[in-house]
C-alpha cells in the first residue's frame, strides 16, 4: 500500500517560488508502474490538477499553469517534488500529491495534503 | 480544456434518501470518469472508476452511470457518513475536476 506525505512551507510570499515536496513509501517511484503528480484545491473551492510524470517517460503539465510549473524526482530520497513560481494570492491553497496507473487513470492514492499561503 | 459541470452544488438530505448528482463534459469523454468523496480536511477518496466501475472496498448503495458527456453518481440509500462533497473528474484529455457538490444533513 502506497502512502505519501507532502512537506514543505506553508507560506510563501508574493512573487517568490513555492517548493513543496512528496516522500513515498509502500513502493518505489521508480520501479512501481505508478504516475506520480500534484492537485491543489483552493479554499472553499474545488479541486486541479497541477501535472503529472512517469519515472522512465515523461512529464505532462496542466496547460494552464504549465509555464510556471516544474515537477522533479530524486529516487534517491524517494522523493518527487514541485515548484511553482511567480506565485500570487490565487495559489493559497491545499497541495496534495497523488499516485495513478496512468494518465488515463483515477488517482489511486493521495497525501494528506499541506496547505500553503502566498501572503507578505 | 475539458470543463465539467457538477449540478447541484450543493444538496440537503436525510439519511435513508436516495440522492443523484451529475456531471457534464463539455465534450465527448466516452468513459474516462471518476468520482470521488472528500470529508472535510481529508484528501479526495475514490468512489468509482470508468464511470460505472466500483473502486475495492466502497459500499455497493454508491453507483455511477453515463457516457459521452451525462454522467451520474447515485447513492441509493444515503447514510451518516455519507454527508460529505463528490466531486468527478475526467482523464479523458489531461485532468480536470468538476466543481463539487456538497451533500447536507436536512
Amino acid at each position: 500500500q502506497l502512502q505519501l506525505q507532502e512537506s514543505g512551507p506553508g507560506l510563501v510570499k508574493p512573487s517568490e517560488t513555492l517548493s513543496l515536496s512528496c516522500s513515498v513509501s509502500g513502493g518505489s517511484i521508480a520501479t512501481s508502474s505508478y504516475y506520480w503528480g500534484w492537485v491543489r484545491q483552493s479554499p472553499g473551492k474545488g479541486l486541479e490538477w497541477i501535472g503529472s510524470f512517469y519515472y522512465s517517460g515523461n512529464t505532462y503539465y496542466n496547460p494552464s499553469i504549465k509555464s510556471r510549473v516544474t515537477i522533479s524526482v530524486d529516487t534517491s530520497r524517494g522523493q518527487f517534488s514541485l515548484k511553482l513560481s511567480s506565485v500570487t494570492a490565487a495559489d493559497t491553497a491545499v497541495y496534495y500529491c497523488a499516485a495513478h496507473l496512468s494518465l488515463i487513470d483515477p488517482f489511486d492514492f493521495w497525501g494528506q495534503g499541506t496547505m500553503v499561503t502566498v501572503s507578505s | 480544456a475539458i470543463q465539467l459541470t457538477q449540478s447541484p452544488s450543493s444538496l440537503s438530505a436525510s439519511v435513508g434518501d436516495r440522492v443523484t448528482i451529475t456531471c457534464r463534459a463539455s465534450q465527448d469523454i466516452n468513459s474516462a470518469l471518476a468520482w470521488y468523496q472528500q470529508r472535510p480536511g481529508k484528501p479526495p477518496n475514490l468512489l468509482i472508476y470508468d464511470a460505472s466501475n466500483l473502486e475495492s472496498g466502497v459500499p455497493s448503495r454508491f453507483s455511477g452511470s453515463g457516457s459521452g458527456t451525462d454522467f451520474t453518481l447515485t447513492i441509493s440509500s444515503l447514510q451518516p457518513e455519507d454527508f460529505a462533497s463528490y466531486y468527478c473528474q475526467q482523464f479523458n484529455d489531461y485532468i480536470t475536476f468538476g466543481g463539487g457538490t456538497k451533500v447536507e444533513i436536512k
